[in-house]
């Protein structure tokens, strides 16, 4: 069985940072892409960040490009966000999400988890 | 950028019924389209892909129609569990991974 935890969401001033993290199970993580999307209070869906199986390539989302870093460990079967320079917009659930594909291309998102909270504001 | 347009926003529909959702792309994606269903409270599902192959474990009651621009997911007999919020999302032109801004399926 799929399965997909994530932690690290909490509350955190304007400008602060955080780290999300998305431990998988239940599949070959290495074989496959994983992205985070979010969903702020009482709206839909917003595609965050992609990374490649190997890790080399990421693509982000231009609302949160050069501030969020996508990346994967191997050895752990873990995804992470790290979350800079947080702004109020931000503030969302986020889930950890398995790509359908071993290439970083033409994904849809087969299995995701129960997402983590993020809330900026001071 | 792909934009992703869902009609109707709201959707009512009596149980045993049938509903149809309507998904619009900006530029041609081919068959690359998804369907997720939210419930609320719950992570979205994947319901369909390539616009019509149901993912595992899905009902036979929902089906993806449509290519190009113009996708549909139909879903007949509407049962209790059905009434949910539904998202439509284009792989085809990358980045961003967008999504449409949802159709909520309540009960008339």
């Amino acid at each position: 069985e799929v399965q997909l935890l994530e932690s690290g969401g909490g509350l955190v001033q304007p400008g602060g940072s955080l780290r999300l993290s998305c431990e998988a199970s239940g599949f070959t993580f290495r074989s496959y892409a994983m992205s985070w999307v979010r969903q702020a209070p009482g709206k839909g869906l917003e595609w965050v960040s992609i990374i490649s199986t190997s890790g080399t390539n990421t693509y982000y989302a231009d609302s949160v490009k050069g501030r969020f870093t996508i990346s994967r460990d191997q050895s752990r079967n873990t995804l992470d966000l790290q979350m800079n320079s947080l702004r109020a917009e931000d503030t969302a659930i986020y889930y950890c999400a398995k790509g359908s594909s071993p290439v970083i291309a033409a994904n849809f998102f087969d299995y995701w988890g129960q997402g983590t909270l993020v809330t900026v504001s001071s | 950028e792909i934009v992703m347009t869902q009609s109707p926003a709201t959707l009512s529909v009596s149980p045993g019924e049938r509903a149809t959702l309507s998904c619009t792309a900006s530029q041609s994606l081919g068959s690359n389209l998804a369907w997720y269903q939210q419930r609320p409270g719950q992570a979205p599902r994947l319901l369909i892909y390539g616009a019509s192959t149901r993912a595992t474990g899905i009902p036979a009651r929902f089906s993806g129609s449509g290519s190009g621009t113009e996708f549909t997911l139909t879903i007949s007999s509407l049962q209790s569990e059905d009434f949910a919020v539904y998202y439509c999302q284009q792989y085809n032109n990358w980045p961003p991974y967008s999504f449409g801004q949802g159709t909520k399926l309540e009960i008339k």
